[in-house]
């Protein structure tokens, strides 16, 4: 089953800050995070790992409830290069993931 | 920096003709997998393959099948295209490692498929 990203869509200016969030209704190894740009492959950003760490890319983080199988990406003073749709992953066993639906964001000058 | 490509960008066929898309990878990878994407849909696994003549279904393997001789490559097999298979195709790969989910999936551009 799917995991439920939220929200579908975005738009923000430049500088303004943003949460997707990723909701699984099964128990997870790890949340993987992926960007995609129009046209291009996705391009993978960052994994949680089960044990509710948070990780953090620049200004691009993310955090991993494992209790509630959540995990949300948090990014901070967004730049024209956020823009794109991203992709939570989840794993449940083996290396297969799971893809959510992908939350379209928009970063406007 | 690894690559995976894919055969084709873009690629038109006719109903019930036999589609072959190709990937391959030059990280030896152990895992491959293809997915398609649609609008709304995100990304969903069709099949994935551990090993070199392995492969598993995916969550919707019906009306493709997939060969994975060598394990550089991985090719989706349409034994009949039908129009409802039209989609954007999409091949990764990634290294198995004893503790799950610490290997991220690396993908190639992709196949966009047009059925006729």
């Amino acid at each position: 089953q799917q995991p439920v990203q939220s929200p579908q869509a975005v738009i923000l200016r430049e500088g303004e800050d943003a949460v997707i969030n990723c909701s699984s209704s099964k128990a997870l190894y790890s949340v993987h995070w992926y960007r995609q740009k129009h046209g291009e492959a996705p391009v993978f950003l960052m994994i949680l790992l089960k044990g509710g760490e948070q990780k953090g890319h620049d200004k691009i983080s993310a955090s991993f409830n494992e209790k509630k199988q959540q995990s949300s990406l948090y990014l901070t003073a967004s730049q024209l290069s956020y823009s794109g749709t991203y992709f939570c992953g989840t794993e449940t066993s083996g290396s297969r993931l799971t893809f959510g639906e992908g939350t379209q964001l928009t970063v406007n000058p | 920096d690894v690559k995976v490509t894919q055969s084709s960008r873009y690629l038109v066929k006719r109903t019930g003709e036999k589609v072959f898309l190709e990937c391959v990878q030059d990280m030896d990878h152990e895992n491959m997998f293809w997915y398609r994407q649609d609008p709304g849909l995100g990304l969903r696994l069709i099949y994935f393959s551990y090993d070199v003549k392995m492969k598993e279904k995916g969550d919707i393997p019906e009306g493709y099948s997939v060969s994975r001789e060598k394990k550089e490559r991985f090719s989706l097999i349409l034994e009949s295209a039908s129009t409802n298979q039209t989609s954007m195709y999409l091949c990764a790969s990634s290294f198995t490692t004893t503790y799950p989910g610490n290997q991220p999936q690396h993908f190639g551009d992709g196949t966009r498929l047009s059925i006729l």
